[in-house]
């Protein structure tokens, strides 16, 4: 059980179809992170967001969107999908100002056709 | 584009054999976190380095941290086939986080 739970695990969309990947942090995290992680590479840095607003973004387009609620769970939303954007997107939750690592969810498998 | 490089990309060593994997920055960090993913799993923290020229270790594993902040490396002394997996390193810069593109350890028994 990794703590943070990420839905759905898998998901095939179609090129300029919009998606929603939804994440639920670990118990007593508030600040949630989103990476991508193509085949074979690092995860990247797409955003994070602390007090349901978004703090840091990373160098990707405006097409990637979230959001935080009260409760501290997250949305990510990619709009005008490519065929470049399939890959594994993975959220981390983590205490703002506790920088002792962050928790992976297992993430969601987005694969655009 | 990415700021932390991550070497080897591939290591295969036989089993009982020692690893090194090494990171390096293009910007002084405010620490660096080493992460392990298994395959088909995500990623799970290790450790996290934030002094200069620190070493730390967790049992067959020896992370260091470099004394200009921009270096680090993660050693495996006689390799076991449960250490198969990709290590990335994740170093902090500015509240953000850039992740090497890891080196992965295939382990032969």
């Amino acid at each position: 059980d990794a703590g943070v739970t990420q839905s759905p695990t898998h998901l095939i969309k179609t090129r300029g179809q919009q998606v929603t990947l939804r994440c639920s942090p670990k118990s007593g995290h508030d600040t949630v992170s989103w990476y991508q992680q193509a085949l074979g590479q690092g995860p990247q840095f797409i955003f994070q967001y602390y007090e349901e607003e978004e703090r840091q973004r990373g160098n990707f387009p405006d097409r990637f969107s979230g959001h935080q609620f009260p409760n501290y769970s997250s949305e990510l939303n990619v709009n005008a999908l490519l065929l470049g954007d399939s890959a594994l997107y993975l959220c981390a939750s983590s205490i703002v100002g506790v920088r002792y690592g962050y928790t992976f969810g297992s993430g969601t498998r987005l694969t655009v056709v | 584009g990415q700021q932390v490089m991550q070497i080897p990309q591939y290591q295969h060593v036989q089993e009982g054999e020692d690893f090194t994997t090494y990171c390096n920055s293009s910007t002084t960090l405010s620490n660096i976190q080493w992460y392990k993913q298994r395959p088909g799993g995500h990623p799970v923290f290790l450790i996290q380095l934030v002094k200069s020229g620190e070493v730390k270790k967790q049992k067959r594993l020896t992370f260091q941290f470099g004394e200009a902040k921009k270096n680090s490396s993660l050693h495996i002394t006689a390799t076991q086939t449960t250490d198969v997996g990709t290590y990335f390193c994740a170093g902090e810069s500015f509240n953000k986080f850039y992740f090497g593109s890891g080196t992965k350890l295939n382990v032969k028994p």
